[in-house]
């Protein structure tokens, strides 16, 4: 199984709202990733977690907070976004140990920031 | 610097021909790469990777070759589907601490 599964699908929220991406996978992947994607672009990295701690952060701005919880979860807290940050946010997973490990996705959560 | 790229933004195929999807990239050190498929409105799916130790490897319909003398990757999917309608990105794993390089991606269309 190399499912990596997000909630919400879809979200909406407003420039002064607090929201919480969410992302789980039970293949006992020990490095977990955030990534923003724009339509008809790459996927960028945001964060990186690697034994449930943050090991890379591609100078994000502060209004996104990762969070790791368990090796299973994955938490992207947002708080007064701004439209620009309306995008696609992927999550993903991977072993760790070795730099040639394959990072598995998730559906993505399409957030639209009013 | 270090860039994965793809030479054609977009490539057209008519139903059953084989496709192919190309890769350049610049760093000589990169040992490892994978091919992504994004269908819209999912995420990337893995499709099949590729070591630097090698110069091919086979999936089910699919091939990747790479050519690390002019850094070269093709990504081939034999007798196109439908269902194969997608943006394709190559990637670079970088190094040990798991960032990967995307490229900018190739969207194919399988025409009927």
């Amino acid at each position: 199984d190399t499912e990596v599964t997000q909630t919400p699908k879809h979200l909406v929220m407003g420039m002064t709202n607090k929201k919480s991406l969410k992302c789980e996978q039970h293949m006992g992947h020990r490095a977990m990733y955030w990534y923003k994607q724009k339509a008809k672009k790459p996927p960028e990295l945001m964060f990186v977690y690697s034994y449930e701690k943050l090991s890379i952060n591609e100078s994000v701005p502060s209004r996104f907070s990762p969070e790791c919880p368990n090796s299973s979860l994955l938490n992207l807290h947002l708080h007064a976004l701004q439209p620009e940050d309306s995008a696609l946010y992927l999550c993903a997973s991977s072993q760790v140990g070795a730099k040639k490990e394959t990072q598995y996705f998730g559906p993505g959560t399409r957030l639209l920031v009013l | 610097g270090e860039s994965v790229g793809l030479h054609l933004p977009t490539l057209s195929v008519q139903e059953g021909d084989n496709s192919i999807i190309n890769c350049a990239y610049s760093n000589s050190a990169s040992d490892y790469f994978i091919w992504y498929k994004q269908e819209s409105g999912k995420g990337p799916q893995f499709i099949i990777d590729i070591r630097s130790n090698m110069d091919k490897r086979q999936g089910q319909r699919v091939t990747v070759l790479l050519n690390k003398t002019v850094k070269h990757l093709s990504l081939q999917i034999a007798a196109t589907q439908p269902g194969d309608s997608a943006v394709y990105f190559c990637a670079e794993n970088k190094g040990n601490t798991g960032k990967l390089i995307f490229g900018q991606g190739t969207t194919l269309q399988v025409k009927p």
